[in-house]
């Protein structure tokens, strides 16, 4: 199975602006998911976006999907300090059962 | 509903023992993955067990080990420890819907081996 590729690594921006992270990926795919994770903590599910699916919202986050360019992007507006942490992308191949994360985009929120 | 718990939290192990780690998933979801999260590398998928049963194994050697009870409680053994598995080991337990697998993570292991 695969892994996905964020970038960028790190992004660092100022409260109220927006971030957009990226996710790409090589192979087949039933759906991609985005994770956050506070500092050393245990990741929290953001959001699922199925392969037959090109955008999904939820408040403030915003993310798409491309299967011909096997891309995503998560996208956060409006950005608080709060939202600091780091974002993961993972991919769920065709068995549904089998989630490969990616090493994902350190985002930092200066108020 | 409580969450996936994890322990312990914290460990501390010197080179060569080794360690188990528990992980207990969200009540009903029988799927448990283990994960090792590391600064270099990551988050490495390790395996993940449903109905008692490997059912995927990541690339880790044989000194990795895991099992599930019948109550989906799930553990992880890592034997001949070495300095690079300190790390934080994070368990997920996952559960299929219409949407797709959506997984719980529990807060983690941290682990330091001296």
């Amino acid at each position: 199975s695969q892994q996905g590729e964020e970038d960028p690594q790190a992004l660092s921006i100022q409260e109220g602006e927006n971030a957009t992270m990226n996710c790409s990926y090589k192979t087949s795919i039933n759906n991609l998911q985005w994770y956050r994770q506070n500092s050393g903590r245990g990741l929290v599910h953001l959001i699922l976006i199925r392969s037959n699916e090109r955008e999904k919202h939820s408040g403030r986050l915003r993310v798409t999907l491309d299967t011909s360019k096997k891309s995503s992007s998560l996208l956060i507006t409006a950005s608080r300090a709060a939202d600091t942490a780091s974002y993961f992308c993972a991919l769920v191949g065709s068995n549904n059962n089998d989630m490969r994360f990616g090493a994902g985009t350190r985002l930092t929120v200066k108020p | 509903k409580a969450g996936v718990t994890q322990t312990p939290r914290y460990l501390i192990k010197t080179r060569g023992q080794q360690v188990t780690l528990s992980c207990s998933p969200i009540s009903g979801h029988r799927s448990v993955s283990w994960y090792q999260q590391t600064p270099g590398q990551g988050l490495q998928f390790l395996f993940e067990y449903f109905s008692e049963t490997q059912r995927n194994k990541g690339n880790f050697p044989g000194r990795f080990s895991g099992r599930q009870f019948s109550n989906s409680r799930s553990e992880m053994n890592v034997s001949t420890l070495e300095l690079g598995d300190s790390a934080l080991y994070l368990c997920a337990s996952s559960v299929l819907h219409q949407g797709g697998t959506e997984a719980f993570f529990g807060q983690g292991t941290r682990l330091t081996v001296v």
